[in-house]
């Protein structure tokens, strides 16, 4: 069975501070990897994803996620937060030939000012 | 592009009550996912179609849900009769292709059981 882990229910991280959210995977075979962001009474909205090739993807808004087959890890990070930023992260897989989505239970950031 | 719409964004209904929700997804997209969010916990998959067809509904938690696709456009998502434990956000998805396309996901309904 697929499983998602977002040990963090929340990180707060102060403006301009380097940020990090957590979330370890376990799928059969190779991962599809994905990276949401949800703001209040909003629907979630694409960040990034990771499917093959180099290992550090770049996505929206500035943020970027790190695959680490070897640790099952796809942490989401960026290199200076704005208070902007501050929603409920969620980091969902899948394997290949799957349709079904695993999130992870989020993880909710704030940006202090 | 049309994002994905859901309605309604609130349903405050009484056990045992009928409540329908409907998605229309974004205009092309074949590939239509629901999934639910009850309070505090993960998002959980209840269904795919492609088109009209359900590809799977493995996610469906019992007989009380019933979800169609209309000639492949918008969706409908059923729970007959409502029981309390049926209360969350229930998601709508979208996507052009294949699943290493990115859901495109409505702003949920929120339903509460009472």
């Amino acid at each position: 069975a697929q499983s998602v882990a977002q040990p963090e229910d929340q990180v707060n991280v102060a403006e301009g501070n380097p940020l990090t959210v957590k979330c370890t995977y376990s799928v059969s075979g190779n991962p599809y990897l994905f990276w949401y962001v949800q703001y209040p009474n909003r629907g979630l909205q694409f960040l990034l994803k990771y499917i093959t090739g180099d290992n550090l993807v770049k996505g929206s808004y500035g943020f970027e996620a790190e695959f680490n087959k070897s640790q099952t890890s796809f942490h989401l990070k960026k290199p200076s937060a704005l208070v902007s930023d501050s929603a409920l992260y969620f980091c969902a897989a899948t394997g290949a030939g799957s349709y079904q989505l695993t999130f992870g239970k989020g993880t909710k950031l704030s940006v202090i000012p | 592009e049309a994002g994905v719409t859901q309605f309604p964004s609130h349903s405050v209904i009484e056990k045992g009550q009928t409540v329908t929700l409907r998605c229309d997804p974004i205009s092309g997209h074949d590939n239509l996912y629901w999934y639910r969010r009850v309070m505090g916990k993960e998002i959980k998959f209840l269904l795919h179609f492609v088109k009209e067809s359900k590809q799977d509904e493995s996610g469906m938690p019992n007989n009380r849900f019933l979800a169609e696709r209309t000639g492949g456009t918008y969706s409908t998502l059923k729970v007959q009769p409502a029981e309390l434990e049926d209360s969350g956000v229930y998601f709508c998805a979208s996507s052009r292709g294949p699943l290493n396309s990115p859901l495109h996901f409505g702003n949920g309904t929120r339903l509460t059981v009472t």
